[in-house]
């Protein structure tokens, strides 16, 4: 079993629809996630951190987290064609006093006009 | 502000060589991470130094090492490269060892051996 889990897609949907991106994760100790956005040939960047049970709102972005289930989940809002991208999930494992993430393989989303 | 940055952005390298890949944290990080990232997949943890100090390392050979100087720049070395070690090889950096509040990667080296 993979650390970090996701469906690598690719997730298709139209504009304005809400995206759902799903992440699983074996280690109940991680305490801190993390989605990162990739587009094709650039570096990962931040979108959200989450450490609460719960829903975390930025925008169009909501990560939810639910621990007992050990799953992390990104929603998108009125989804954009810009926002086409690989998704990735990252987790940090609490007892770590470094700064190591484990990465998912990522999810290719596609939005389509 | 300048960002993360990585030098150089492409390095072809042939089977067996030595690279020496570098990295400039935001300006007030003192942690930097080196991680690579093969086409497809997510990002795979190989070192992080905080404060000058190794803080964590991956499961990687002992053919790839790393350093972080005064400044808290930092230098990753790979030898005897392999076809394998292509990759996008990225360096994020954080202001606290623990990345509480996430890391902010660079645009990365890609690394070719032929």
């Amino acid at each position: 079993q993979k650390e970090v889990e996701q469906n690598s897609g690719p997730l298709s949907v139209p504009e304005g629809a809400i995206a759902s991106l799903n992440c699983t994760y074996s280690d109940r100790g991680s305490q801190s996630f993390f989605w990162y956005r990739q587009y094709s040939g650039k570096s990962p960047e931040l979108i959200m951190f989450i450490y609460s049970n719960g829903d975390k709102e930025d925008g169009r972005f909501t990560a939810q987290l639910n621990k007992a289930s050990q799953y992390v989940s990104l929603l998108i809002r009125d989804s954009q064609p810009s926002d086409s991208a690989t998704y990735l999930c990252a987790v940090k494992h609490g007892s770590s006093n470094t700064g190591k993430l484990i990465f998912g393989q990522g999810t290719t989303l596609q939005v389509k006009p | 502000d300048a960002g993360v940055t990585q030098s150089p952005t492409h390095l072809i390298k042939t089977r067996g060589q030595h690279v020496t890949l570098r990295c400039s944290p935001i300006s007030g990080h003192k942690s930097v991470s080196w991680y690579q990232q093969v086409l497809g997949q997510g990002p795979q943890f190989i070192f992080q130094y905080y404060e000058k100090e190794e803080r964590g390392r991956g499961n990687f050979p002992d053919r790839f090492s790393a350093r972080q100087f005064p400044n808290y720049s930092s230098e990753l070395n790979v030898n005897a490269l392999l076809l394998g070690d292509s990759a996008l090889y990225l360096c994020a950096s954080s202001l606290l060892g623990q990345g509480i509040y996430g890391y902010t990667f660079g645009s990365g080296t890609r690394l070719t051996v032929v």
